[in-house]
Parts: structure tokens; sequence; C-alpha cells
């Protein structure tokens, strides 16, 4: 059992190129979510999806897009990549209808804009 | 939102003694409140949790304390191992949604 699987785990970037991070999860959890992790600030919620072709904007989502196309799978996208964004990204998933449940987090990806 | 204030932000104790950290959160309406440990290069794990209508929970070595009139919650780490160094985060959950706010986390290290 994988539980949450980020990928890639680093990448370097120069400004203005776009890339895709991807989350998958075989929980077959309803809700998912991606956070940033900067030193400091703790983690903040870029998007979240709380079903299959759904998605919301969480607290710092500009900049960023999201895709739920499948249910095991969460996206998100940088189109124009701005050293701001230079950040580690965490997914966590979540069990559906179950409210008093905790995330399951991914292990993370390192970005770095230059 | 939540407002979730964590400390201290780092912390250092000697083996075998114990660790506390606190946070206080800002709206009432929170009422789910779980702890994070993140170990280096790893995401955050889920340690404890505790539920708005309890006041006190343990696991073995950790246990968390919730008073909701002073709006505070606490993570106790009793006889620490140097493998409780971690990075620990405290999170709020509001009954209105399943978003969590996280607080900015507390740098334990623990010496041997």
């Amino acid at each position: 059992n994988a539980g949450v699987t980020q990928t890639p785990k680093f990448r370097v970037l120069k400004t203005g190129q776009s890339m895709t991070l991807l989350c998958a999860q075989d929980m077959n959890h309803e809700y998912m979510y991606w956070y940033r992790q900067d030193p400091g600030m703790g983690l903040r919620l870029i998007h979240y999806s709380v079903g299959e072709g759904t998605t919301a904007k969480g607290e710092v989502p500009d900049g960023y897009n999201v895709s739920r196309l499948k249910k095991q799978n969460f996206l998100l996208g940088l189109e124009s990549a701005a050293p701001s964004q230079t950040s580690v990204y965490f997914c966590a998933s979540q069990e559906g209808g179950r409210f008093f449940s905790g995330y399951t987090f991914g292990s993370g990806t390192r970005l770095t804009v230059v | 939102g939540e407002n979730v204030e964590q400390h201290p932000s780092t912390l250092s104790v000697q083996e075998g003694d114990s660790a506390v950290i606190k946070c206080t959160y800002s709206d009432s309406a929170s009422n789910y409140f779980p702890w994070y440990k993140q170990e280096l290069g790893k995401g955050p794990q889920l340690i404890i949790d505790i539920r708005s209508n309890v006041g006190e929970k343990k696991d073995q070595r950790i246990a968390v304390t919730l008073n909701k009139t002073a709006k505070h919650f606490s993570l106790h780490i009793t006889e620490t191992q140097p493998e409780d160094s971690a990075v620990y985060f405290c999170a709020a959950r509001l009954n209105t949604g399943n978003q969590f706010y996280f607080g900015t986390g507390t740098s334990l290290t623990v010496i041997p």
C-alpha cells in the first residue's frame, strides 16, 4: 500500500517555465489537498478537491492551477514559474465523510525557481 | 478563517526529559485538532489528535490536552528519546469544512 505518492521529488525551474506536479493516492480517498511549506510559515493551502472533477481555492492559490480528472490523482500546475514559488510542496489526502480524520501526506516535492 | 499560533519555534531537551509544545487558535468553531510529526526529508505524519468534546488524550508517551475556554491545546511528550527529534505541527479544523489550519511548527531536538 503506497499511500500518497508525489512526483517528482526535486525540480529546478527557470523563471517563466511551466511544470506539473503529480499526486497519486491508492486509498480511495475523496478529498485531496495541495500545500506549500516555507520556513517559518508552516503549511499553507493552495488548492483542494472534495471529489473527482471538483477543485477549490485555498489560502494561497495565485499562480497555480489544479485538476482532478481521476479520483486517485490531483495535479498541481505552475503556468509561469516565479522565484516566489520556490518551496516544498506537499500533497495530502483524506477519507471522505470522516470529519474527525487526519490527512495522509506525501513525501513532498522540493521546487527551486531560479 | 482560522489563525493558529504555535510556540516555541525551537525546543531542545535532554533525553528522558519531557517536552511541551503549545498552540492557540482563534475561532471557537474549531472542533478537531491533529498533531503531526515531520522528520527530515519526509512528509508530516499524524501522531495524535483530539476532538473538541474531549479534554485530554494519551497514546503511550504522547498526550494532547485541550482547553476550549482558553482556545489552546498542547502536545506533551514524556521520556523523550533521540528519535523524537523532528518538527511538530499543530492544526485546527473548523466545524464548517475539512480544511486544516496549521501552526508554524516546532523543531524539537532531543540531546542524548
